[in-house]
């Protein structure tokens, strides 16, 4: 089982649409977890972290759930420059964090 | 600030032909990495380093060099390039283990 998983996408969705992609991690040891944007052929920027109050950001929602050990993006009203590939990242404890292969998001007009 | 740098942007080798692929930040992070991004493909850790003098394997080392004489500076030594070497490297640091910051990116080709 790979440490970090994502559903890989692309996830097609319309202007103004509400979008939710998970991340299932496999090291119950997970001490911090993050979503990282990543736009095409540029470097990862961090997007927010998840608390695990869950905390929200705008247009954006994140939340962990550590008893089923995933943690989920939900992007409201969605724009066109939300187009990307979203990285879930997560803190396994050993001084390094492992990143999820990314999900693609494709907003469309 | 100017985060975290890296150069060159891109670079074309011949096999067989070395390298070193620059990185610095001037956030005073204590923690640096490397990475390697190969098309449509995940970040995979290189190398890693949690201060000046200390480095350590990531997940795909071999055919690479490191070493972290100052806090700012991580450079990437690639000898005997290969055409398996051709990716998109990335550089980032931290404090802690908490996020990240990237550089730029370097765009390398190996033919």
């Amino acid at each position: 089982r790979k440490e970090v998983e994502q559903d890989p996408g692309p996830f097609n969705v319309p202007e103004g649409a509400t979008v939710a992609f998970n991340c299932t991690y496999s090291n119950s040891a997970s001490q911090s977890f993050f979503w990282y944007r990543q736009d095409c052929r540029k470097e990862p920027k961090l997007l927010m972290s998840v608390y695990s109050s869950g905390n929200e950001d705008g247009r954006f929602t994140a939340q962990l759930n550590r008893a089923s050990q995933y943690i989920s993006l939900l992007i409201r009203d969605s724009k066109l420059s939300d187009s990307a590939t979203y990285l879930c990242v997560v803190n396994t404890g050993f001084q390094k964090l492992v990143f999820g292969t990314g999900t693609r998001l494709l907003v469309s007009p | 600030n100017a985060g975290v740098t890296q150069t060159p942007k891109f670079r074309i080798l011949k096999i067989g032909q070395s390298m070193t692929l620059q990185c610095t930040q001037d956030m005073n992070h204590n923690y640096m990495y490397w990475y390697r991004q190969d098309p449509g493909m995940g970040l995979k850790l290189i190398y890693y380093s949690v201060g000046a003098g200390i480095t350590d394997k990531g997940e795909v080392p071999n055919g690479y060099n490191v070493s972290r004489s100052t806090t700012e500076d991580f450079p990437l030594r690639l000898e005997l390039a290969a055409p398996s070497q051709t990716s998109v490297y990335f550089c980032a640091s931290s404090y802690e283990h908490y996020e990240q910051y990237f550089g730029p990116g370097t765009r390398l080709t190996v033919t």
